[in-house]
């Protein structure tokens, strides 16, 4: 078991450049999040799926979207990055079943220059 | 929403000493309560939690007490080492959706 795997762990972007921020997870949970964390404001949640098929906004989603495109992947997409993006993006998944905490993955830290 | 507040921001103790880490939030609907300990660089790990049917649970150094009528629980380490050193954060279950606290950074020192 991989748990949450996500890629890349680094990335440098000029402004207005796109990409995509992958993950996967191989522990069959239902629900997918996708956090950004910065200095002194904690992990704030961009955007979430509770199932297959079914994606939310969260606190902070301006600047970005979301695909579920199957159980195991939750990819995050930048369409025209911004420096106030910069930061270190966390996927997280949860089995949704009663009461249990994430499982995070390693994190990608995130540069728009 | 949730409000999760996270007290204090920054913390130092002696190693072998006790820390203390308090959160509120405001929801009374909220039902489980995790903490995480994120070190430098590395991602968060869930390192205890407790259940809103519950008042406190223990593993070996490290205890949770969670009061649901003001709404608060707190993260309790006791002989610190400075392999505790690290940022840790408290969050709120509400619906399908956590609520993380700001997080306190914990240094623990020799």
């Amino acid at each position: 078991n991989a748990g949450v795997t996500q890629t890349p762990k680094f990335q440098v972007l000029k402004t207005g450049q796109s990409m995509t921020l992958q993950c996967a997870q191989d522990m069959n949970h239902n629900s997918m999040y996708w956090y950004r964390q910065d200095p002194g404001m904690g992990l704030r949640l961009i955007y979430y799926s509770a199932s297959e098929g079914t994606t939310d906004k969260g606190e902070v989603p301006n600047g970005y979207n979301v695909s579920r495109l199957n159980k195991r992947e939750f990819s995050l997409r930048l369409e025209s990055a911004a420096p106030s993006q910069t930061s270190v993006y966390f996927c997280a998944s949860r089995r949704d079943r009663g009461q249990d905490g994430y499982t995070f993955g390693s994190g990608t830290r995130l540069t728009v220059v | 929403g949730e409000n999760v507040e996270q007290h204090p921001s920054t913390l130092s103790v002696q190693e072998g000493d006790s820390a203390v880490i308090k959160c509120t939030y405001s929801d009374s609907a909220s039902n489980y309560f995790p903490w995480y300990k994120q070190e430098l660089g590395k991602r968060p790990q869930l390192i205890i939690d407790i259940r809103s049917n519950v008042g406190e649970k223990k593993d070996q150094r490290i205890a949770v007490t969670l009061n649901k009528t003001a709404k608060h629980f707190s993260l309790h380490i006791t002989e610190t080492q400075p392999e505790d050193s690290a940022v840790y954060f408290c969050a709120a279950l509400l619906g399908n959706q956590f609520y993380f606290g700001t997080g306190t950074s914990l240094t623990v020192i020799p």
